[in-house]
């Protein structure tokens, strides 16, 4: 069954600690993506890769990191210099075909910082 | 720069009648894709339905449909016989060429739809 898992569902970190946010899929996309939704927004992307070995800074990255030693995860590790971690983190991926035009989500990750 | 403007923050619509939910946009690029989501309460984003920028006519997935109007910029989603499951979050999205939005989905804010019985 092909989709996007997204892992944990919630996360917890507390102040000044780094917490890595896991994102696989077995769709065989080329490309992948992090977006943040705050309460009552929309999606803002963070990051994104086309290929392995390769990443794009979104609009906001600051504060955040990705790796992409994989064409199957994407994983996006969110830093103690992030200053408002506490949101809503989805993953998605779609293939860079004009013929294709959706992007796959996963379920997303609720992190919060206590 | 890409921008999505949705109006209605919220809306309540009785059940079985249509629902058209506005969306305008802002591109300098030649080329994009419209896309449409739902955000139930769950947190999953899933995807309705797509136009592209030269597409002559407008999208239709089944109960949903794109009202694409190039010139106002505009790209409205038409819901009709609306359902008690249709209930949530109502994203439009944008990517800076047709296709499956490579370089990433810009996003508007989003309309909350409550339907009521």
């Amino acid at each position: 069954d092909g989709g996007i898992t997204q892992s944990p569902k919630y996360l917890f970190r507390k102040e000044g600690q780094n917490v890595t946010l896991s994102c696989e899929q077995n769709l065989n996309h080329d490309a992948m993506y992090w977006y943040r939704q705050d309460p009552g927004q929309g999606l803002r992307l963070i990051y994104y890769s086309q290929i392995v070995n390769d990443f794009q800074k979104g609009d906001i990255a600051e504060g955040y990191s990705v790796s992409r030693e994989k064409k199957e995860s994407f994983p996006l590790t969110v830093t103690s210099a992030q200053k408002n971690p506490t949101a809503f983190y989805l993953c998605a991926s779609s293939v860079w075909d004009s013929e294709n035009t959706e992007a796959f989500f996963g379920q997303g990750t609720r992190l919060t910082v206590v | 720069a890409q921008k999505i403007t949705q109006t209605q923050p919220g809306m309540f619509v009785q059940e079985k009648e249509a629902v058209t939910l506005d969306c305008t946009y802002d591109t300098s690029d030649p080329s994009y894709g419209l896309f449409w989501y739902k955000q139930p309460s769950s947190g999953e984003m899933i995807f309705l339905i797509y136009q592209g920028s030269y597409d002559q006519q407008n999208a239709t997935e089944g109960r949903y449909s794109l009202n694409f109007q190039k010139a106002r910029k505009s790209a409205n989603l038409v819901i009709s016989a609306s359902q008690l499951g249709d209930s949530a979050m109502y994203f439009c999205a944008m990517s800076p060429h047709s296709g499956g939005g490579a370089d990433g989905l810009t996003f508007g804010k989003g309309t909350h739809l409550i339907i009521q019985p």
